[in-house]
């Protein structure tokens, strides 16, 4: 079946990096795209940016602009969100979610979502 | 960018029929389809409408969406409750190449 199996929760200090991974699998992973949404503790959700996984061309939320780079291994059918400089508000779940169209002239629906990764900052 | 604005939450008893509302505040929300997701506390948000009105496969037909051009909005209803709908919900539509959530409305069944 199609799924996204994300890695595991991180503990990080203020102005350090997080590497979140995203790992697909039950389907062809260059036919798609991904997006990564977060969660902040008893918030909503907020997208963050879309990757395709076809070309690597990404778009990216403004609130994140110069924060965040996602990039995809083809060969592991997997994807990565790196946010750097993280703040005590950067504690959260960051999901991952596919996205049909792999070009991102279609936005579609979210499915699956991967299970989530908390991220906490913390001195 | 545009918002898309839900009620904080909303409650009804089993069997009754509760509408979650979803307003988009600039731009058509005709013009770019919406979705609905639904969130069970400590798991990931699962998909009950997208594309406005359509619902995914294993999705009971006690769901559905529509729109309103007039209110420029959304809305997700869920008839015949049960205490199994009791989740949060979130509409999410997009002006490309921003995809947006609503706040979220949390649905309590008692």
């Amino acid at each position: 079946q199609v799924r996204l199996v994300q890695s595991g929760a991180e503990v990080k200090k203020p102005g350090a990096s997080v590497k979140v991974s995203c790992k697909a699998s039950g389907y062809r992973f260059i036919s798609y795209g991904i997006s990564w949404v977060r969660q902040a503790p008893g918030q909503g959700l907020e997208w963050m940016g879309w990757i395709s996984a076809y070309n690597g061309h990404t778009n990216y939320a403004q609130k994140f602009q110069g924060r965040v780079t996602m990039t995809t291994d083809t060969s592991t059918s997997t994807a990565y969100m790196e946010l750097r400089s993280l703040r005590s508000d950067d504690t959260a779940v960051y999901y991952c979610a596919r996205e049909r169209d792999p070009f991102g002239v279609v936005i579609d629906w979210f499915d699956p979502w991967g299970q989530g990764t908390l991220v906490t900052v913390s001195s | 960018n545009f918002m898309l604005t839900q009620p904080h939450s909303v409650s009804e008893s089993p069997g009754k029929t509760v509408t979650i509302s979803c307003t988009r505040s600039s731009g058509n929300i005709a013009s770019n389809y919406v979705q609905w997701y639904q969130q069970r506390p400590g798991s990931a948000p699962t998909t009950v409408i997208y594309d406005d009105n359509q619902r995914p496969s294993g999705v009971p037909d006690r769901f559905s969406g529509s729109i309103d051009s007039s209110s420029n909005s959304a809305s997700l209803t869920i008839s015949g409750l049960m205490t199994e709908d009791e989740a949060d919900y979130y509409c999410q539509s997009y002006d490309n190449p921003i995809r947006v959530f609503g706040g979220g409305t949390k649905l309590t069944v008692l």
